[in-house]
């Protein structure tokens, strides 16, 4: 069982803005900050969004994050086809002195 | 250009030992934090281990604690996971894992491609 929260999916059409939210503690989220990342299928993940909100050089600006408390989100807006993956929050968490993460997001583009 | 390579993976019996190796170029890198992230087949990620710039400082999950250990030769820009009494749950794709600061073990902006990891007799 996942530290983190995730939804297990998340859907949209072709332009649609979705968001992915992420749930935890305030041992984790609360207190440090969230990274997002991004694995298409059969390949590594990549780092989408670290700090809560800043994206690495070469990351499309249709990609933001955000935190709230013990919660962090992931938006896309217009999703396009490529967008298909599974999406993975992460945080350091202080009580278990390790990282955390969600079970990960499966993105659909209906 | 940031690159990280990952070595060393392949099939290891039950209680064998196995050391992994990751080749960093394109930052310096002695001056990171770095960690290993493992995904068993169909599953998610899972945090396995981090190091601190200097080597000082080192972290495990639970589930590998006492069985592996990371280490760094930043002379060499190599991070190492030396993996003993493996188990069948070990089994998994290793991806190594370059922090964003000195001591940042999961906040990161480079993974690499990822070596994997069979237990099976």
């Amino acid at each position: 069982q996942s530290v983190l929260t995730q939804p297990p999916s998340a859907s949209g059409t072709p332009g649609q803005r979705i968001t992915i939210s992420c749930s935890g503690s305030s041992s984790n989220i609360g207190s440090r900050s969230v990274i997002w990342l991004q694995q298409l299928p059969g390949t590594a993940p990549r780092v989408l969004i670290y700090n809560n909100n800043q994206r690495p050089s070469g990351v499309p600006d249709r990609f933001s994050g955000s935190k709230s408390g013990t919660s962090g989100a992931l938006a896309i807006s217009g999703l396009q086809s490529e967008d298909e993956a599974d999406y993975y929050c992460a945080a350091w968490d202080d009580s278990l002195k390790g990282g955390v993460f969600g079970p990960g997001t499966k993105v659909t583009v209906l | 250009e940031v690159q990280l390579l990952e070595s060393g993976g392949g099939l290891v019996q039950p209680g064998g030992s196995r050391r992994l190796s990751c080749a960093a170029s394109g930052f310096t890198f002695g001056s990171y934090g770095m960690a290993w992230v493992r995904q068993a087949p169909g599953k998610g990620l899972q945090w396995v281990s981090g190091i601190s710039d200097t080597g000082g400082g080192t972290y495990y999950a639970d589930s590998v604690k006492g069985r592996f250990t990371i280490s760094r030769d930043n002379s060499k820009s190599t991070l190492y996971l030396q993996m003993n009494s493996l188990r069948a749950e070990d089994t998994a794709i290793y991806f190594c894992v370059k922090g964003l600061g000195r001591y940042d073990y999961i906040k990161s902006d480079h993974w690499g491609q990822g070596t994997l990891v069979t237990v099976s007799s």
